[in-house]
């Protein structure tokens, strides 16, 4: 069980917007930036963004995160079938003391 | 261009060591902090810890009695070590830049290599 929560599976149509929640808490997310991954099938994650809403170069402006209080979203918009991974949130949760993931969230493009 | 391969016995006996060396070509080892996360097969990511150039090391609590973690700046890798591995060990394990020192600022990551604990 995570302590960062997402939805397992989440699915779109190309073209279509989707987003993407993890929840968290005050010791975690409260506090702490968030970073996003993408996995694509078979490969090693890939950094999405950073400090909650920043995008390495190379992340299509499509993705886009933010974050309120004790949660974070990662948005994707104009889907394409090249999109379809698994997504996982990331922060430093300040109890643990220790960098935390979550569950992962797996993206269909329908 | 930076890149990260990991390298190490993909099979390990119950009890044993498990060690991996992560090359790291493009960058210098004493430019940033370098982490370790795994994979197990099926399932989601779990950091294991990460290290400094100057040897400075930060570990997952659920996992800091058996990890031990260092840097050789001479070959520009960096190394893991896993005590007393399990069957619960068997995970793809990756190494990672960590530009931040913050571990979650992970901007290039190896292929990852498969370690299986089996007897």
């Amino acid at each position: 069980q995570s302590v960062l929560t997402q939805p397992p599976s989440v699915s779109a149509a190309p073209g279509q917007k989707v987003t993407i929640s993890c929840s968290g808490s005050s010791s975690n997310i409260g506090k702490n930036y968030v970073s996003w991954y993408q996995q694509l099938p078979g490969t090693a994650p890939k950094l999405l963004i950073y400090d909650n809403n920043k995008r390495p170069s190379g992340t299509p402006d499509r993705f886009s995160g933010s974050k309120s209080g004790t949660s974070a979203t990662l948005g994707i918009t104009g889907l394409q079938t090249g999109d379809e991974a698994d997504y996982y949130c990331e922060t430093w949760d300040s109890s643990l003391s220790a960098v935390i993931f979550g569950g992962g969230t797996k993206l269909t493009v329908l | 261009q930076v890149q990260l391969q990991e390298s190490g016995p993909g099979l390990v006996k119950p009890s044993e060591t498990l060690s991996l060396t992560c090359a790291v070509s493009g960058d210098s080892i004493s430019s940033n902090h370098w982490d370790w996360i795994r994979q197990p097969p099926g399932k989601g990511l779990e950091w294991i810890g990460f290290v400094s150039y100057s040897g400075n090391t930060k570990y997952n609590p659920s996992l800091r009695s058996r990890v031990t973690m260092s840097v050789d700046t001479s070959k520009n890798h960096v190394s893991l070590k896993l005590t007393s591995v399990t069957a619960a060990d068997t995970a793809v394990y990756y190494c990672a830049r960590d530009y931040s020192g913050s571990g979650i600022d992970l901007d290039y990551w190896g292929q990852g290599t498969l370690v299986t604990v089996s007897s």
